[in-house]
């Protein structure tokens, strides 16, 4: 089946420091999403990608979805210690009557005060 | 008011066991899923359920079936529970054709003893 490579597995950093994670595929995906996952709870959708090429913001967050759709990275400008938790990358195509979202493995992220 | 609910929240319970968590989206959406959650964070799709069409990933053993009593609503229950079942389990949600990914629960944390 499909997979995504996300990468780094983990980030340790300091507070103001800039982040930078990435995600690719063996196969092309038709919209990219990038979700973070606190302690004890579920993902939570923090940008979305629907056009190859889109570079797209979200407060301190940039999302860029690859010319060839088969990769995504993210940004994360000016780390703050709530930036804290782990950062799926997902690849959604829609076949038939629904979609299959399928999930990098993650990056954890650790931000120092 | 939260969006997609579940519950127990958590789930401690013996060997061979049969047990149910329960899955609840205020939504509106037309498809429900669930997702499993590694020690390793991986993040698994199990099933993805609309009231048409039931999609079961071939990895996932029949001990564990969804059950759908309504569009609002999908159960997960699993049978004869064993040692390597435990992980947290995730339900979430998303309406047919949209391309805003999918919506979580905060999960079940399963622990089999």
């Amino acid at each position: 089946g499909q997979q995504l490579n996300q990468s780094p597995q983990s980030m340790f950093i300091q507070e103001g420091e800039d982040v930078s994670m990435n995600c690719t595929s063996s196969s092309i995906f038709n919209t990219w999403l990038w979700y973070k996952q606190d302690p004890g709870e579920g993902p939570v959708l923090l940008i979305a990608l629907y056009k190859a090429g889109e570079l797209t913001s979200n407060g301190r967050l940039t999302a860029q979805f690859g010319i060839t759709r088969k990769d995504s990275f993210l940004n994360i400008s000016a780390s703050i210690p709530s930036d804290v938790g782990i950062y799926f990358c997902a690849g959604l195509n829609y076949g038939g009557s629904q979609g299959n979202l399928i999930f990098g493995k993650g990056t954890k992220l650790s931000v120092k005060p | 008011d939260t969006a997609v609910s579940q519950t127990p929240k958590y789930l401690v319970t013996q060997m061979g066991n049969d047990k149910s968590i329960k899955c609840e989206q205020n939504l509106g959406h037309d498809t429900m899923y669930w997702y499993k959650q590694d020690s390793k964070k991986f993040l698994k799709i199990m099933f993805s359920y609309n009231n048409k069409e039931l999609i079961i990933n071939e990895t996932v053993p029949n001990r564990f079936s969804p059950k759908s009593p309504d569009k609002a609503h999908l159960n997960l229950h699993i049978n004869s529970l064993e040692l390597g079942d435990s992980a947290v389990y995730f339900c979430a949600s998303s309406a047919k054709g949209s391309l805003y990914g999918y919506t979580f629960g905060s999960g079940t944390r399963l622990t089999v003893v």
